[in-house]
């Protein structure tokens, strides 16, 4: 089978940074994508990393470490619009996206 | 360019009904999605489409039905639906690289 594990609540200041991770066992694996959703939207898609290493993606950063199973998800300068859901998402196949539950962040002044 | 677009936004059903949500995307994307959020649930798949004239089952396919007749749309039918259906429908299309896809706006399901 395949599952994705993310917190399911990170709370942050504004201006801060906070890191949210994701680990993943999955039968196939092409990359790791990453998405936010703020209330009553579509999710949007942020980044996507199909090698180790970082991604950056101006105040958004993203990792990926294949032999760990594991990424995360940096965001900087956190901005009272940041709070949203953050899903991580891994392609296991040339098709088709496994969403993990979601990660509600909230932003506090 | 409008992207994905849903119709309807809203819909109430009663048990057995049945309906069928549209969805249009102008990017001319080969790959079409649709998925159902439930709370706590995060996204899932029910069916999908990697072209024009193909189908393909998702995470959860039972009690749904699609077509893609034409590249631009891809319609989601619902023969006879049940509460379990209650859920925000959203419809995505995509590239071949398939990693990066584009949402539509949704659609708000009530099954009473």
């Amino acid at each position: 089978g395949q599952s994705l594990e993310q917190p399911s609540e990170v709370t942050a200041v504004e201006g801060a940074i906070v890191q949210i991770n994701c680990t993943y066992q999955t039968s196939g694996f092409y990359g790791l994508s990453w998405y936010q959703q703020h209330d009553g939207g579509a999710p949007t898609f942020l980044s996507y990393n199909a090698l180790d290493g970082l991604e950056e993606t101006g105040r958004f950063s993203s990792f990926l470490s294949r032999s760990d199973s594991y990424g995360y998800l940096l965001l900087q300068e956190l901005q009272m619009k940041d709070s949203a859901s953050y899903f991580c998402a891994v392609r296991n196949s040339g098709y088709a996206l496994n969403f993990g539950k979601g990660t509600s962040l909230l932003v506090t002044p | 360019n409008a992207g994905v677009t849903q119709t309807p936004k809203f819909r109430v059903l009663k048990t057995g009904q049945s309906m069928t949500l549209l969805c249009a995307q102008d990017m001319n994307h080969e790959y079409m999605y649709w998925y159902r959020q439930d709370p706590g649930m995060g996204l899932r798949l029910i069916h999908y489409s990697v072209g024009e004239g193909t189908t393909a089952k998702g995470e959860v396919p039972d009690g749904y039905n699609v077509s893609r007749l034409k590249k631009q749309n891809f319609l989601l039918g619902l023969e006879s639906a049940a509460p379990s259906q209650t859920s925000v429908y959203f419809c995505a299309s995509g590239g071949l690289a398939g990693h990066e896809q584009y949402f539509g706006p949704g659609t708000r399901l009530t099954v009473t």
